[in-house]
C-alpha cells in the first residue's frame, strides 16, 4: 500500500507564507490533491490536479510538485485559513485515493 | 448550485448493517464519479469507496472491501453505500462527494455533502 505524509501542524503569523508539504511515492506519476477542512465543516477542495485552483478559491493559494513532494503554498495567510488541510493522491494504477494524515494549520 | 446530501446514518449494534444514501442535484449526475469519505471523531479523512460516472468500473479501500458496497441509480440521482459487518471502528462521519470527472481519476472531489454519522456500538 501507499501512503502520503505531512507534517502535523504548520504556524505562521498573519501575512506570512505557510508552506504544507505531501510526501509520497507515487507523486511524480500522479497530481495531488489539497483540501481544506475547517472545524466542524466538510472539506473543500482548493488545489487539483497539483496546481489548478477551483473557483471561488483565493489567488493566495496555489500547489506545486517536485519529485515525490507536492507542496501547498498559502502566500500571505489569513486568520481565516485557520484549518486542517489534507493532500489526496491516487495509486497507480489509479484504483484507489489516499489521504495524508493532515496538517493543522495555525495562523496567529 | 451543486448540492449532495447524505442521510441514512443511525446508531447500529456491531455486526448490524446500515444503507447509507446521497442525493445529488445541479449537474448531470451520471456524467460523474461519487465517492465516500468517512472521518472518525478527531482523526483525518479516510477514503472509501469511489464509483464512476456509468456505474461500471468500482473500487474499495482495503478495509472496507467485503463489507461495503457502493451503488448509484443514476435515474434518482442518488449514490448508496451499503454497509454490512459493521464495527465499532466503523464509527464516523460518513461524506459522499462528488467527481470532477466520469471517471475516479483524473479529478478529485469538488463538492462534499455535510456528512451522516453512523455510529456502531
Amino acid at each position: 500500500s501507499f501512503e502520503l505524509t505531512q507534517p502535523p501542524s504548520v504556524s505562521v503569523s498573519p501575512g506570512q507564507t505557510a508552506r504544507i508539504t505531501c510526501l509520497g511515492d507515487t507523486l511524480p506519476k500522479r497530481y495531488a490533491f489539497w483540501y481544506q477542512q475547517k472545524s466542524g465543516q466538510a472539506p473543500v477542495l482548493v488545489i487539483y490536479d497539483g496546481s489548478r485552483r477551483p473557483s471561488g478559491i483565493p489567488g493566495r493559494f496555489s500547489g506545486s510538485s517536485s519529485g515525490t513532494t507536492a507542496t501547498l503554498t498559502i502566500t500571505g495567510a489569513h486568520v481565516e485559513d485557520e484549518a486542517d488541510y489534507y493532500c489526496a493522491s491516487t495509486d497507480t494504477p489509479a484504483d484507489r485515493w489516499v489521504f495524508g494524515g493532515g496538517t493543522r494549520l495555525t495562523v496567529l | 448550485e451543486v448540492q449532495v446530501l447524505e442521510s441514512g446514518g443511525n446508531l447500529v449494534q456491531p455486526g448490524g448493517s446500515l444503507r447509507l444514501s446521497c442525493e445529488a442535484s445541479g449537474f448531470n449526475f451520471r456524467n460523474y464519479a461519487m465517492t465516500w469519505v468517512r472521518q472518525a471523531a478527531g482523526r483525518g479523512l479516510e477514503w472509501l469507496s469511489s464509483l464512476s460516472g456509468s456505474g461500471s468500473s468500482k473500487f474499495y479501500a482495503d478495509s472496507v472491501r467485503g463489507r461495503f458496497t457502493i451503488s448509484r441509480d443514476n435515474s434518482k440521482n442518488t449514490v448508496f453505500l451499503h454497509m454490512d459487518g459493521l464495527r465499532a471502528e466503523d464509527t464516523a462521519i460518513y461524506y459522499c462527494a462528488k467527481g470532477q470527472n466520469t471517471a475516479i481519476y483524473p479529478g478529485g472531489f469538488d463538492n462534499w455533502g455535510r456528512g451522516t454519522l453512523v455510529a456502531v456500538s
